[in-house]
């Protein structure tokens, strides 16, 4: 069955702290991931996907196939990276799966 | 702020009262949506359209139907079939087509609440 598992609903950091946002994935077939975020009163946006393999606001994510894993990373995380951050998957004719969300605050 | 929009913002609707939400995006985007996003739950897709007269249903459908009339527009219905109704609603859009896939865009949402 297609899954995306984010194991904290929550993750509470100090600002100049590396953040670690987890995301794990199930998927028979060459999965494509995304990171989606919610910043407070705005849209839900996407911060980025792994095969443009690129750093979006100080973030990464690398995709582990033998781990099925796809990891948001930060060195330093910032008090403007609170929000919510939603790993997603795709499936066929371009629908995503949406993980529960993990809630990043990121305390001064 | 144009791109894609839904209305209205808030809705409230009696029980067994159907009501419809609308979303419309001007990005020329052949396929379009629907999310249901609940605390703890993420996104859950509800139904998509890829094609103008065609859609299919998502994860959770039941309860639910649309249409796809226009390119434009892809309105959502909430019957009273729907057991659960109260959420919040999210419209998304993107190209089709191309190598790799699509960043999907969303629309600011629904709140539609069940008295």
């Amino acid at each position: 069955a297609q899954r995306v598992t984010q194991p904290e609903k929550l993750l509470s950091v100090f600002k100049g702290a590396p953040v670690e946002l987890k995301c794990n994935y199930s998927y028979s077939g060459s999965p494509e991931l995304f990171w989606y975020v919610q910043y407070s009163r705005q849209r839900l946006q996407l911060l980025l996907r792994h095969i443009s393999r690129e750093s979006i606001k100080g973030f990464t994510a690398d995709l582990n196939k033998g781990e099925t894993s796809f990891h948001l990373k930060k060195p330093f995380a910032q008090e403007e990276d609170s929000a919510m951050y939603y790993c997603a998957l795709s499936r066929s004719q371009g629908n995503l799966i949406f993980g529960k969300g993990t809630k990043l605050s990121v305390k001064p | 702020d144009g791109g894609i929009t839904q209305s209205p913002k808030y809705l409230f609707r009696k029980e067994g009262q159907n009501v419809t939400l609308s979303c419309e995006q001007n990005l020329n985007h052949d396929a379009m949506y629907w999310y249901r996003q609940d605390p703890g739950q993420g996104l859950r897709l509800i139904y998509y359209s890829q094609i103008v007269n065609d859609f299919q249903k998502g994860d959770i459908a039941e309860g639910y139907s649309v249409s796809r009339e226009k390119k434009e527009s892809f309105p959502l219905t909430v019957t009273s079939a729907q057991k659960n109704p109260t959420a919040f609603y999210l419209c998304a859009s993107t190209h089709t087509g191309g190598q790799g896939l699509n960043e999907q865009f969303f629309g600011p949402g629904t709140r539609l609440t069940v008295l």
